[in-house]
Formats: C-alpha cells, sequence, structure tokens
C-alpha cells in the first residue's frame, strides 16, 4: 500500500520570507512523488514531480521540493513566499512498481501568505 | 485550449435520485479518473480509466459506477445518492497513467460540488 501524510493542515509564512510544505509518503519501491495546487473554488493545477534523477526539483511558480529518500521526505519550497501563494497544497505519491495505477493524495496543507 | 470539464458544477439533490456527473476531455488522454475531495482527506480516487472500456476501481468506489465508452468522456454515476456523497468531485486525465513518461502531467477539472439532502 502506498501513502502520504501531510503533518501541517495549515501553514502561515510572511510574504517575502522562504515557505516550506512538508510531505513524508511510504510506498514499495521507488516513488513517483508529486505536488499539486489549488486555488479557491478552481481544480488542482500540478506544480512539479519527483520521477527519478536529481533530488531537488524545480516546478511552476518558482516553487521547488526537494527528495530525500532516506527521510522518505518530499518538501515543498520556495525561497519569497508571496500572497497570491495563498492556497491549498498536495502532495501526491505513486509506487514506481509496475502494477500501480493510481496516485495517493494527502490531506492538503492551507498556506496563507501574510502581507 | 487544452482542458477537462465537468458539468454540473453545482447540484442539489435528495437521497435516492439517479444522477450523473459528465466529465469531457480534448487532449486526447488515455487515462481519467474521478476524486472526491473533503475536508482532512484530501483527494480520493474513486474509479479510473486506462482506456476505452477498460475501468477499475479506486479506492472508494461504493455507491459510484462509470463508463468508458468514447475515449474523451468518463462519466460518473451515482445510481442512489445518499448524504455520504456529499462531497467535491473532480476528474482528472493525462496522457498516460501517473508516472509514466517523463511528460506526464495530470490535467484536472474545475469541480462539481455535490449536496445530497
Amino acid at each position: 500500500a502506498q501513502s502520504v501524510a501531510q503533518p501541517e493542515d495549515q501553514v502561515n509564512v510572511a510574504e517575502g520570507n522562504p515557505l516550506t510544505v512538508k510531505c513524508t509518503y511510504s510506498v514499495s519501491g521507488n516513488p513517483y512523488l508529486f505536488w499539486y495546487v489549488q486555488y479557491p473554488n478552481r481544480g488542482l493545477q500540478f506544480l512539479l514531480k519527483y520521477i527519478t534523477g536529481d533530488n531537488l526539483v524545480k516546478g511552476s511558480y518558482g516553487f521547488e521540493a526537494e527528495f530525500n529518500k532516506s527521510q522518505t521526505s518530499f518538501h515543498l519550497k520556495k525561497p519569497s513566499a508571496l500572497v497570491s501563494d495563498s492556497a491549498l497544497y498536495f502532495c501526491a505519491v505513486k509506487s514506481g512498481e509496475g502494477s500501480a495505477r493510481q496516485l495517493t493524495f494527502g490531506s492538503g496543507t492551507q498556506l496563507t501568505v501574510l502581507p | 485550449e487544452a482542458q477537462v470539464t465537468q458539468n454540473p458544477r453545482y447540484l442539489i439533490t435528495v437521497t435516492g435520485k439517479k444522477l450523473t456527473v459528465t466529465c469531457s476531455q480534448n487532449m486526447n488522454h488515455e487515462y481519467m479518473s474521478w476524486y472526491r475531495q473533503d475536508p482532512g482527506l484530501g483527494l480520493r480516487q474513486i474509479y479510473y480509466s486506462m482506456n476505452v472500456e477498460v475501468t477499475d476501481k479506486g479506492d472508494v468506489p461504493e455507491g459510484y459506477k462509470v463508463s468508458r465508452k468514447e475515449k474523451r468522456n468518463f462519466p460518473l454515476i451515482l445510481e442512489s445518492p445518499s448524504p455520504n456523497q456529499t462531497s467535491l468531485y473532480f476528474c482528472a486525465s493525462s496522457l498516460k497513467p501517473p508516472g509514466q513518461g517523463a511528460s506526464y502531467t495530470q490535467y484536472f477539472g474545475p469541480g462539481t460540488r455535490l449536496t445530497v439532502l
């Protein structure tokens, strides 16, 4: 079974400060990891993914995430937060084993960037 | 414009009255899926489809049906809705199943907010 945990329901950060949204996962085999963002009254938008290769992945809107295999984590980061980054963020994982066909999503983290 | 559309966007219904939420994509994607989003639970997959006439259960399929007769359409059917199916529903599509291919990206529809009284 595969699972993903987002330990923080809510993250508040001041505009201009660095932000981190945490994600840990559990899968058999190598993980495929994803971050999505959901703005109010909108569907989810893809931000970035890790499949293989460099542990630091860069995505849309200046976001990046670091894959840490030993800690089974894939935290989302941004060096300088914007008020417009305020949204709901979802981490998702899929086992790299061929039989797995589904993404499992975390419960989401509400990010609020304060002006 | 590449997109996933869902209809209706909002629906209030009563227990037991059959309903269908439509989903359509214009990107010739093979993989489509339905999720429901509930507070504190994130997104949970209801059903997915690898291609035309190929569907499979996700994590929470009870009370739902789907069909995939055409590549572009993947309707979600609630034969006898119950209040515990009150939720926000998302349809999504991708060229291939999640994780396959370096260019993989899953596109989500705008959501359907369903209330079952």
